[in-house]
């Protein structure tokens, strides 16, 4: 089964824009990753959050971790046609390395 | 550096044939994984490998699917006989397994199987 769940199931929005998404998950964590994956393709990395980091940032992307509330978001900032694509969130609850993906968010740059 | 290598890119077979995947990991990339991705889902660890051994096969439906990783190098995972609801995109990905340089996952581009 999932962990992770997303929110909202679709996005779409203006380039330049701000977009966020939300994940919600059910028990203890390691770390938080997301991943975006482009039409067709597999999945990239983008970033990661351990369970006792509250923000981090990359580039124009935002993540924050409530490991009280057992939720993260992602914000991209000032979005581009580029970042058309479905988003990820992926739990890892040990340290076995196994990642739990949620159903993802995806998200729709238009010009 | 190389990423994950996959092939075949599409395989589209009839229901009851058997079908085979193989991976290539990032070299020096000691853990792999095998996922499933339905249409609209994200993807489902099928199993996880340690070097050659395996770590982790719980959701892996071991009547139809096997896989197997010798060497510790490339993988194959093989479905037979398959079904209808095998129909998706197969993912393998490789990682460190060092908790200094994080726990990402690289992916490879994944294999389109269409069961007919």
């Amino acid at each position: 089964s999932q962990q992770g769940e997303e929110d909202p199931q679709a996005l779409s929005i203006q380039e330049g824009e701000n977009a966020t998404m939300n994940c919600s998950y059910k028990t203890s964590i390691n770390n938080l990753q997301w991943y975006r994956q482009n039409s067709g393709r597999g999945l990239v990395h983008l970033i990661l959050i351990r369970s006792n980091e509250r923000e981090k940032h990359s580039g124009r992307l935002r993540v924050t971790l409530d490991t009280s509330k057992k939720s993260s978001s992602l914000l991209i900032t000032a979005s581009r046609a580029a970042d058309t694509a479905s988003y990820f969130c992926a739990t890892g609850e040990s340290n076995d390395y196994k990642l739990s993906f949620g159903a993802g968010t995806t998200v729709t740059v238009r010009a | 550096e190389a990423g994950v290598a996959q092939s075949p890119r599409y395989k589209i077979i009839e229901k009851r044939q058997s079908v085979a995947f193989w991976c290539n990991p990032i070299s020096g990339h000691a853990t792999l994984y095998w996922y499933q991705q339905i249409l609209g889902q994200g993807p489902k660890l099928l199993i996880q490998f340690q070097n050659n051994g395996v770590v982790d096969d719980s959701q892996l439906p071991k009547d139809r699917f096997s896989a197997e990783r010798l060497k510790g190098v490339d993988s194959t995972l093989k479905i037979q006989p398959a079904k209808l609801e095998d129909s998706a995109v197969y993912l393998c990905a490789s990682s460190l397994r060092d908790p200094g340089k994080g726990y990402e996952q690289y992916f490879g581009p994944g294999t389109r199987l269409t069961v007919t």
